[in-house]
């Protein structure tokens, strides 16, 4: 069965305090590794998507890495406004979606 | 700009009564759509899946008598939760996609039963 765990369960940094998120999972076929924000009461918003080992992809201060067990979201100089929950997927060879917890990410002026 | 627009996006309504929930995609045609269930600082709990013009699929645990899903055109699924209960009370959020996009979320209904 596809599994995702996200590590920490809540993050709190100061403002420009760089950190990372990790998303380890084990799939059955790795269709893509997606990474979402949601704020509180909305829906999530799609961040990254990550296909193949190796690969990386960048927005403002967000860099989403991914390796064959896990990815990071890296957060560079993190603002107050970052703050939110990230949620990390994976879509199997079957295309079907699995969420991780997420993490609550907190950044303090 | 929205590419999933949800409606409505608060509930609130008396015990026995059926709500009514509308997804639409906005910007593509979506072949498939999610409808999720969300609880307080938890992730998201996929309900069922629907394919334009076939019967939704649900997650084991789920009433499909008690939770309707319709998916009769690209760009529309509705949930309608049926004689809901305050147990029913919670954020659904639907999601659309045509499996090469990713998941594009609505913003959710928040649903609560008095």
């Amino acid at each position: 069965e596809d599994q995702v765990t996200q590590s920490p369960e809540a993050l709190r940094l100061q403002e420009g305090e760089s950190s990372s998120l990790n998303c380890s999972y084990t799939v059955s076929g790795l269709r893509g590794l997606f990474w979402y924000r949601q704020d509180p009461g909305k829906g999530p918003e799609f961040l990254f998507t990550l296909y193949s080992a190796g690969e990386e992809k960048e927005k403002e201060r967000l860099k989403a890495t991914l390796t064959k067990k896990e990815s990071f979201l890296h957060i560079t100089a993190p603002k107050p406004e970052d703050s939110a929950t990230y949620l990390c997927a994976v879509r199997n060879n079957n295309n079907d979606m699995r969420f991780g917890a997420g993490t609550r990410l907190t950044v303090k002026p | 700009g929205a590419v999933v627009s949800q409606h409505p996006s608060w509930v609130i309504c008396k015990s026995g009564t059926s709500v009514k929930i509308e997804c639409r995609s906005l910007d593509f045609q979506a072949t498939t759509m999610f409808w999720y269930r969300q609880f307080p600082k938890q992730s998201l709990m996929l309900m069922a899946t629907s394919n334009e013009g076939s019967k939704a699929t649900y997650e084991q645990g789920v009433e499909k008598d008690k939770f309707l899903i319709n998916h009769a055109s690209l760009t529309l699924s509705t949930l309608t939760v049926t004689s809901a209960h305050p147990e029913d009370s919670s954020f659904y959020i639907c999601s659309a996609s045509d499996r090469v996009q990713p998941q594009h979320f609505g913003d959710g209904t928040r649903l609560s039963i008095l």
